[in-house]
């Protein structure tokens, strides 16, 4: 069963911030936070984790709140190529676990 | 650089054939894995293997799925006697060692079973 729940669909306009929402209370002290998406008829592809600090890289932003109960990914300038089913999961760096995907959020981009 | 390819793209098989998916992982990746991706749903694991080691076949539905890396490089999935269950698109996902590492997808190949 996945560990994180999110919503099933948001939207957004071309050029604002995406903030994506995603709950994972039972997380475990040593269990990282990813996130990957899918865009349609591709395969899932990589975006972004972390444990509990704040992350940022080209693609998009983690926010982790303290107690680590959830997360929001921040696309911060969304296009229409960011549309797409974004899946949140939580995983055990550095030991034998599969991804646990989920059904994901889809976002829209909107022109 | 290349990345994860999986052929065929696309496959129909009458039930109770057999088939056999093909994945070839980016060049000295360690770990492979295997996962089933259902219309409207997210990929579900099937099978884990570091370089020829099968180490995790949990995700397996039934004996008539099956899987190997023989050299430790490309992975071949096979589902024997097709079922109409079977249609899904299956990913093939790779990574540098464990599962710790950023997995890599292919593209998937999508199976119908008439």
């Amino acid at each position: 069963d996945a560990k994180t729940t999110q919503p099933p669909s948001m939207d957004c306009a071309e050029g604002r911030a995406a903030n994506l929402p995603c709950n994972h209370s039972t997380i475990s002290g040593n269990e990282y936070v990813y996130w990957y998406r899918q865009i349609h008829s591709q395969g899932p592809q990589y975006i972004i984790h972390g444990l509990k600090n704040n992350e940022t890289n080209e693609m998009a932003s983690l926010i982790i709140t303290e107690d680590r109960k959830s997360s929001t990914l921040i696309l911060p300038h969304a296009t229409l190529r960011d549309t797409a089913v974004y899946y949140c999961i939580v995983n055990p760096a550095g030991a034998n676990s599969k991804l646990t995907f989920g059904k994901g959020i889809t976002l829209s981009v909107r022109p | 650089g290349a990345g994860v390819s999986q052929s065929p793209r696309y496959k129909v098989a009458k039930r109770g054939q057999d088939v056999a998916l093909r994945c070839d992982p980016i060049s000295g990746h360690v770990s492979l894995f295997w996962y089933q991706q259902a219309l409207g749903q997210g990929p579900e694991f099937l099978t884990y293997f570091q370089n020829e080691a099968q180490l995790d076949k949990s995700g397996l539905p039934s004996d008539r799925f099956f899987a190997e890396r023989p050299e430790g490089s490309v992975s071949t999935l096979k589902i024997q006697r097709t079922q109409q269950e079977d249609s899904a698109v299956y990913l093939c996902a790779s990574s540098l060692q464990g599962w710790a590492d950023t997995q890599y997808f292919g593209p998937g190949t999508r199976l119908t079973v008439l």
